[in-house]
């Protein structure tokens, strides 16, 4: 199963609503997880269940989505939010990451 | 505390074998399924490689099928990666990942180690 996130890049300022997609080859109901990655770290979940937000995770972070179509939400960009998302798949193995979205200041 | 923390990567040439280890601390380890996912320089997230509480369900990378082999051993919180006929493009960041819940993957990998480095270079 392949994932193709849109768009690769994207810039925007402190406090932009911003949405970034993530569109699977074949239907995966809700599994569908969101990372967000850091310059030399680890990634972080936030999203699980499509929908779900991770422990911890501010509330500014919503995912939606079935089947093949899916989007991660950010109401209003906060400094520390600028990072690099990935969605991947874990309906079926082998278990897919999308190719990512970097997220820069604008 | 719970973390994971990986060890073994190393400078090795193609065609080489190298193993990999992951020592998990503050869970109950057998209770889930485990991962290694590795990232080029400069790259994206690949998933290697995961593996069932109980060792009954493994997967792999296309990539890496036939030649890399996971496997743990519960009573030394260990996961491992054996890794065969090494090729540059082997070359990575490789994470170790635990499961978020007990009882599957649907909820996403929750823990993650600081990576260990394999550079497959002559």
């Amino acid at each position: 199963i392949q994932l193709t996130q849109s768009p690769s890049s994207l810039s925007a300022s402190v406090g932009d609503r911003v949405t970034i997609t993530c569109r699977a080859s074949q239907g995966i109901s809700n599994y569908l997880a969101w990372y967000q990655q850091k310059p030399g770290k680890a990634p972080n979940l936030l999203i699980y269940a499509a929908s779900t937000l991770q422990s911890g995770v501010p509330s500014r972070f919503s995912g939606s989505g079935s089947g093949t179509d899916f989007t991660l939400t950010i109401s209003s960009l906060q400094p520390e939010d600028f990072a690099t998302y990935y969605c991947q798949q874990l309906n079926s193995y082998p278990y897919t990451f999308g190719q990512g979205t970097k997220l820069e200041i604008k | 505390e719970v973390q994971v923390v990986e060890s073994g990567g190393a400078l090795v040439q193609p065609g080489r074998s190298l193993r990999l280890s992951c020592a998990a601390s503050g869970f109950t380890f057998n209770d889930y399924a485990m991962h290694w996912v590795r990232q080029a320089p400069g790259k994206g997230l690949e998933w290697v490689s995961g593996i069932s509480w109980n060792s009954g369900s493994i997967g792999y990378a296309d990539s890496v099928k036939g030649r890399f082999t996971i496997s743990r051993d519960n009573a030394k919180n260990s996961l491992y990666l054996q890794m065969n006929t090494l090729r540059a493009e082997d070359t990575a960041l490789y994470y170790c990942a635990k499961t978020a819940r007990d009882g599957g993957d649907y909820y996403g990998m929750d823990v993650w180690g600081q990576g260990t480095t394999v550079t497959v270079s002559s």
